[in-house]
């Protein structure tokens, strides 16, 4: 497709249970970025990529979070040990080029932890 | 947490009316960005803006990047239906994260 893809669109989790998060970038875009989405609120940063170098992890919340992209394209977002307050849309983002602050986003992963 | 102040959360306008919106923040910025987001999407990218004073237009769509680099703000012209949604602004800094506000949900009544 044109557009960034990300799955599943949505996820049930049980507290405790590990998740996966999904994103297919644009192709042929150098940066991929996270953010987590509260109800009602703006997108909050959470890690960045450049190919395959993680440069900022800062905002990750806990060490439950877990980013990875192993050959520079399909990012992985895994979450440890759900808790309920970890309830968001997980967005990914990416650009073309580095420092390319044009990010097109995906239409992001519903998490809900009951 | 978030930097960036978009007041008020929500608006309200009648078809055909035109809209501002603005942006603030307590630090300096050195891009400004404007996303709009349908329920259930992703933001979508409107405008960017990328030097002090830059005013852009993008058809109905005019933003302005604060000559202080501490605000921005949007104007929507002649509105229509399909202008409803949250718009949100993005900062960003020397990193190539942004950093959005909360937003500001419009409504257009026909």
């Amino acid at each position: 497709g044109a557009g960034v893809s990300q799955s599943p669109r949505y996820k049930v989790a049980k507290r405790g249970q590990d998740v996966a998060l999904r994103c297919d970038p644009i192709s042929g875009h150098v940066s991929l970025f996270w953010y987590q989405q509260a109800l009602g609120q703006g997108p909050e940063f959470l890690t960045y990529f450049q190919n395959e170098a993680q440069l900022d992890k800062s905002g990750l919340p806990s060490d439950r979070f877990f980013a990875e992209r192993p050959e520079g394209s399909v990012s992985t977002l895994k979450i440890q040990r759900t808790q309920q307050e970890d309830s968001a849309v997980y967005l990914c983002a990416s650009s073309f080029r580095v420092r390319s602050y044009e990010q097109y986003f995906g239409p992001g992963t519903r998490l809900t932890v009951t | 947490g978030q930097q960036l102040n978009q007041s008020p959360q929500s608006m309200f306008i009648q078809e055909g009316e035109d809209v501002s919106m603005n942006c603030t923040s307590s630090s300096i910025f050195n891009t400004w960005l404007w996303y709009k987001q349908d329920p259930g999407e992703g933001p979508v990218l409107l405008i960017a803006l990328y030097k002090a004073g830059e005013l852009t237009s993008n058809g109905r769509l005019t933003a302005q990047f604060g000559i202080t680099r501490k605000d921005s703000f949007l104007n929507i012209s002649a509105s229509i239906p399909s202008d409803v949604g949250i718009y949100f602004c993005a900062g960003v800094k020397a990193n190539s994260k942004l950093t959005f506000g909360k937003g500001i949900t419009l409504s257009v009544r026909p």
